[in-house]
């Protein structure tokens, strides 16, 4: 009964080759997130779809794209991944996008960049 | 330039007592506050919230407490319970600005409940 499911948990890639993970919801909801969360830190957001409207925050680097092929799929794709992009990558979602609906986290993805 | 801070890392408490876990933001435009649990190799998940038009929110075993003048929101935890020990995050929207944004976080507190 997951409700949002992330592949992979662990993903290892080499210095400046693309990676892209992967983001599934079962519970139809409107917006997704992708939140990055580097080691003791906090969890930052990077970008979020309302439907198919894209949503990118200011500071979120260019080397970091989102797909949103259909209400249940998110990606994030790392274009070029540097060695400061090792972190834990979660993906979230919410109903309607108000701060009073819940956001639901997937376990993450925690990206290891060699 | 953190906008929610979370300054105790670590915070060790004696099952049956009271857990009190703290929270400082800088953000005024901050109007909804959260609490997320997150226990090892899972997702964080929702605990309780507070409108910034209410000073306590009462649920069960977790009470929320917001002074907005000192830009500063507690979770107390009564009695503390083994199952409680997790990391704890704090997390702020604004409300007013309107369509889906995100949750600023702060970088959480690890709760650990001593028996």
């Amino acid at each position: 009964d997951a409700m949002v499911i992330q592949n992979p948990r662990y993903q290892v890639t080499q210095f400046g080759k693309p990676v892209t993970l992967s983001c599934s919801q079962t519970l139809n909801h409107n917006v997704m997130y992708w939140y990055q969360q580097k080691s003791s830190q906090a969890p930052k957001l990077l970008f979020h779809y309302y439907d198919k409207d894209f949503n990118n925050e200011a500071d979120t680097p260019d080397n970091f794209q989102s797909r949103r092929p259909n209400t249940s799929f998110c990606f994030l794709d790392i274009r070029s991944p540097g060695l400061g992009d090792a972190a834990m990558y979660l993906c979230a979602t919410s109903r309607s996008g108000l701060a009073t609906d819940t956001q639901y986290f997937g376990p993450g993805t925690r990206l290891t960049v060699l | 330039d953190q906008q929610v801070k979370q300054n105790s890392p670590s915070l060790s408490v004696q099952e049956g007592r009271i857990s009190i876990l703290n929270c400082d933001y800088t953000n005024s435009m901050f109007d909804y506050f959260l609490w997320y649990k997150k226990y090892p190799a899972e997702g964080p998940t929702f605990l309780t919230s507070i409108s910034s038009i209410k000073d306590k929110n009462e649920d069960g075993r977790f009470t929320v407490f917001l002074n907005k003048s000192a830009k500063h929101l507690s979770l107390h935890i009564v009695p503390s319970q083994p199952g409680d020990s997790a990391v704890y995050f704090c997390a702020a929207s604004a409300q007013s600005g309107g369509g889906a944004d995100g949750l600023t976080f702060g970088k959480g507190t690890h709760l650990i409940i001593q028996p």
